[in-house]
């Protein structure tokens, strides 16, 4: 069984500084890797992925993640944080040999608050 | 437009009543989910269809039933409702292909049920 744990629960960090959201997962056959952002009040949007190749993905507003297969760890990362990164983040995995009409099975972490300070 | 769409956005009710929860998508996609987010902000997968079949059905309660009249909705029906219901649900789609896992599941902005 896949588990995914997003090891901090709050992150404050002050505006224009870098930020590292850490997520480890577990899983014992091969991944997809995902994060997603969610604001206040709305729903989940997707920041990045991580399906094969580079292990250095590239997502929305800035952030970048790693994938570490040794580590099993995906960790979420920006160089320079704004007032409007505020927001809750979730790390989520999908098994790609699901068969395709599994793949909406996404196994979450417990999201980690990001709050920038002016 | 919106992808995704939810409604009620916001829900109060009694314990004891049933309630239904209404999710239209159009982007065309084939595959469609409900999320249950609880109190302590975990996501966790409820059901799934695939051209209106159900394929996920993750043990929840029988008083939560799935319809899903076209490729385009799926709505979710609770009833007697219960305290512990009380959670953000969210609706979601991807277009699925066959053997490969890689799109994107696009998710509703959710909907705040508060059993009272």
């Amino acid at each position: 069984a896949q588990s995914v744990t997003q090891l901090d629960s709050q992150v404050p960090v002050f505006e224009e500084a870098p930020v590292e959201l850490r997520c480890n997962y577990s899983s014992s056959v091969s991944v997809y890797l995902f994060w997603y952002v969610q604001y206040p009040n709305q729903g989940l949007q997707l920041l990045l992925k991580y399906l094969s190749g580079s292990t250095l993905v590239k997502g929305i507003n800035g952030f970048e993640a790693e994938f570490n297969k040794s580590q099993t760890s995906f960790h979420l990362r920006k160089p320079s944080v704004h007032i409007s990164d505020t927001a809750e983040y979730f790390c989520a995995v999908s098994d790609p040999n699901a068969g395709g009409t599994s793949y909406g099975k996404l196994t979450f972490g417990q999201g980690t608050i990001l709050t920038v300070h002016p | 437009d919106t992808a995704v769409s939810q409604t009620p956005k916001y829900l109060v009710t009694q314990m004891g009543n049933d309630k239904s929860i209404k999710c239209e998508q159009n982007l065309g996609h084939d595959t469609m989910y409900w999320y249950k987010q609880d109190s302590k902000k975990f996501l966790k997968i409820m059901f799934s269809y695939n051209n209106k079949e159900l394929i996920i059905n993750e043990t929840v309660p029988n008083r939560f039933s799935p319809k899903s009249p076209d490729k385009a909705h799926l709505n979710l029906h609770i009833n007697s409702l219960e305290l512990g219901d009380s959670a953000v649900y969210f609706c979601a789609s991807a277009r699925t292909l066959v053997g490969q896992g890689r799109n994107t599941i696009y998710f509703g902005e959710g909907s705040w049920l508060t059993v009272v």
